[in-house]
């Protein structure tokens, strides 16, 4: 099993351009959460969806928005990319009765 | 006010040691849990251990026990043995709500360990 990849590993955006970070989960978990890390800040929660057509807003969902496309997929947008949003980003699932989150590689996205 | 907090930002230890990392919490929630996750310098975010508020006995997971005080609010991680693999940074995260229900963790700033040889 893969667990939890993340789509690209790395991206630079120039400010105002558009990106979409992905995430697929192979483990049949029902929910599924974004992150950012920021140096100092430990993760904070941007979204995440608690089962497959459901999305809510975390600690710090300005700037992004996200789709559960189906049970796997969970994917993070960025309309207009802000230097402000230069951060690693972890996509990460739990299945409802388990309590441990699966996370991701992580993303690390630099805006110029 | 933060819900988890973790007071050490560094902490060093001589390899075969054991090491205490502190994490308090703040809930009012009966029903809760709390993590531990070590993220090396290679990035990925490692789940280590877990206790919910309810667990009788502190959690164990080989080298990783879970010193849990729920009077002081207190979920320390204790690392028996320390390997030089153990230097890392390490969270500790808190879900609040029911058992089998979806919940939104929060996460402590982290403690970097470094372990000497």
């Amino acid at each position: 099993n893969a667990g939890v990849t993340q789509t690209p590993k790395f991206q630079v955006l120039k400010t105002g351009q558009s990106m979409t970070l992905q995430c697929a989960q192979d483990m049949n978990h029902n929910s599924m959460y974004w992150y950012r890390q920021d140096p100092g800040m430990g993760l904070r929660l941007i979204y995440y969806s608690a089962s497959e057509g459901t999305t809510d807003k975390g600690e710090v969902p300005n700037g992004y928005n996200v789709s559960r496309l189906n049970k796997r997929e969970f994917s993070l947008r960025l309309e207009s990319a802000a230097p402000s949003q230069t951060s690693v980003y972890f996509c990460a699932s739990s299945g409802t009765l388990n309590y441990e989150q699966y996370f991701g590689p992580g993303t690390r996205l630099t805006v110029t | 006010a933060q819900k988890i907090t973790q007071t050490q930002p560094g902490m060093f230890v001589q390899e075969k040691e054991a090491v205490t990392l502190d994490c308090t919490y703040d809930t009012s929630d009966p029903s809760y849990g709390l993590f531990w996750y070590k993220q090396p310098s290679s990035g990925e975010m490692i789940f280590l251990i877990y206790q919910g508020s309810y667990d009788q006995q502190n959690a164990t997971e080989g080298r990783y026990s879970l010193n849990f005080q729920k009077a002081r609010k207190s979920a320390n991680l204790v690392i028996s043995a320390s390997q030089l693999g153990d230097s890392a940074m390490y969270f500790c995260a808190m879900r609040e709500g029911q058992a089998g229900g979806s919940y939104i963790p929060t996460f402590g700033r982290g403690t970097s360990l470094i372990v000497h040889p």
